[in-house]
């Protein structure tokens, strides 16, 4: 079964600061994308990057950045130079050819310190 | 502003009661999901319209239903209220692109069940 898995549950940086948030994923599908969100306080679920499986190049968005290791079932984004209106909880999530439905992570909660 | 629009926003009624939440999806795309975010539960696929079909669905309790309608906006129902139906819940859509395209969430609709 497809599944994503994101081991962070919580991440403390400091301003300014490069970082990485973790997700692997699993599936059996040569067909697939792999999508984070960014969802704030408010509540709302913002897109931030898709990656897809047959992309050679690691997707790049302004300040985000997809480290992209399919080997190891990788996709792991990278936020540089953070700031405080980061903090929020971010997932990762996959669609695959068997299905158009977003498959998430549990999450993970960022918290940018001034 | 995702052009995803859902409402009530917030919503608050008893145990036992009946709730509609409504969805009406971007211009010009045919594909609508419901998702439910609870604290314990992360977010969970619901179900999925394509074109006033249905054309997946997930963990959706036989308590719930939903449908499309042919102007494309989408209903989801909820009877029965219990306790643990308090969640966020989202409304996504999407063109239909497979696995490449991102889903394009509505700003949710709090659902808090007394």
């Amino acid at each position: 079964a497809q599944k994503i898995t994101q081991t962070q549950p919580g991440m403390f940086v400091q301003e300014k600061e490069a970082v990485t948030l973790d997700c692997t994923y699993d599936t059996s599908d040569p067909s697939y994308g792999l999508f984070w969100y960014k969802q704030p306080s408010s509540g709302e679920m913002i897109f931030l990057i898709y990656q897809g499986s047959y992309d050679q190049q690691n997707a790049t968005e302004g300040r985000y950045s997809l480290n992209f290791q399919k080997a190891r079932k990788s996709a792991n984004l990278v936020i540089s130079a953070s700031q405080l209106g980061d903090s929020a909880m971010y997932f990762c999530a996959m669609r695959y050819q068997g299905a158009q439905k977003l498959v998430f992570g549990q999450g993970t909660r960022l918290t940018i310190n001034p | 502003d995702s052009g995803v629009t859902q409402t009530p926003k917030h919503l608050i009624t008893a145990t036992g009661q009946r709730v509609t939440l409504r969805c009406s999806p971007r211009s010009g795309d045919l594909s609508v999901y419901w998702y439910q975010q609870s604290l314990d539960q992360g977010l969970q696929f619901l179900i999925q319209y394509y074109n006033g079909e249905e054309r997946a669905k997930g963990n959706i309790l036989e308590r719930f239903s939903a449908q499309q309608f042919p102007d494309l906006h989408s209903e989801l129902n909820l009877s029965s209220l219990e306790l643990g139906d308090s969640a966020l819940y989202f409304c996504a859509s999407s063109v239909e692109t497979g696995w490449t395209g991102e889903l394009f969430f509505g700003e949710g609709s709090r659902l808090t069940v007394l």
